[in-house]
């Protein structure tokens, strides 16, 4: 069965200090893979998404992911976190040909001062 | 350009008492989604629409209803509703398999 996990439940990081969310799928393909941010009280925001090609991709508010097949992994990363990317953040899974995507149970991200 | 609305922000029900969430799209998508987001558990899908005219169970369909009124428009339906339906309620859409997922700005329901 498709699943996606997120180890870190919460993750604490300094103002200016680099940031890395992990991510790690289990599918019988390569998937369609997702990186949505929440903020407090509102919906989910793309931050951004791998289909193929490079495996690098680059996103919104200077997010990149990089997705690594033999490791079934796309963890997130940030150079220098700001204090407005205190969020929750949510890694999902897109299985190919159908509607359904698989959503991971989420990192929330404090950001000290 | 509002992308996806829901109504209401916030309801409180008895145990029991039916009602319904609405949610809106004006971005021409063929499909929509509902979700529940609980904590721990991330977003699970309810049900989807892929195209106007067809509807589908996801991951925990029971006690939920849906239709799919027109292109626009998805709505989900608690009819009798429990406290184990708590929960906040996203409504999504998008163009099709494996196109990024809009959301709107959720639901917060309590059951009492």
């Amino acid at each position: 069965a498709q699943s996606v996990t997120q180890p870190d439940i919460h993750i604490t990081v300094s103002e200016g200090a680099s940031l890395e969310l992990r991510c790690n799928y289990s599918y019988g393909a390569t998937p369609y893979l997702f990186w949505y941010v929440q903020s407090p009280g509102q919906g989910l925001q793309l931050l951004l998404k791998y289909f193929s090609g490079d495996t690098l991709v680059q996103g919104i508010k200077g997010f990149e992911a990089e997705f690594k097949r033999s490791q079934s992994s796309f963890n997130l990363r940030k150079p220098s976190v700001h204090w407005s990317d205190a969020a929750e953040y949510f890694c999902a899974v897109g299985a190919i040909g159908t509607y359904k995507y698989i959503f991971g149970t989420g990192t929330r991200l404090k950001v000290l001062a | 350009n509002a992308g996806v609305t829901q109504t209401p922000k916030f309801q409180v029900l008895k145990t029991g008492q039916s009602m319904t969430l609405q949610c809106a799209q004006d971005m021409n998508h063929n499909s929509m989604y509902w979700y529940r987001q609980d904590p721990g558990m991330g977003l699970r899908l309810i049900y989807y629409s892929a195209s106007e005219g067809t509807t589908d169970k996801g991951e925990v369909p029971n006690g939920y209803n849906v239709s799919r009124l027109n292109k626009r428009e998805f709505s989900l339906r608690l009819e009798s509703a429990a406290p184990s339906q708590t929960s906040v309620y996203f409504c999504a859409s998008n163009q099709g398999t494996q196109e990024t997922q809009y959301f709107g700005p959720g639901t917060r329901l309590l059951v009492l």
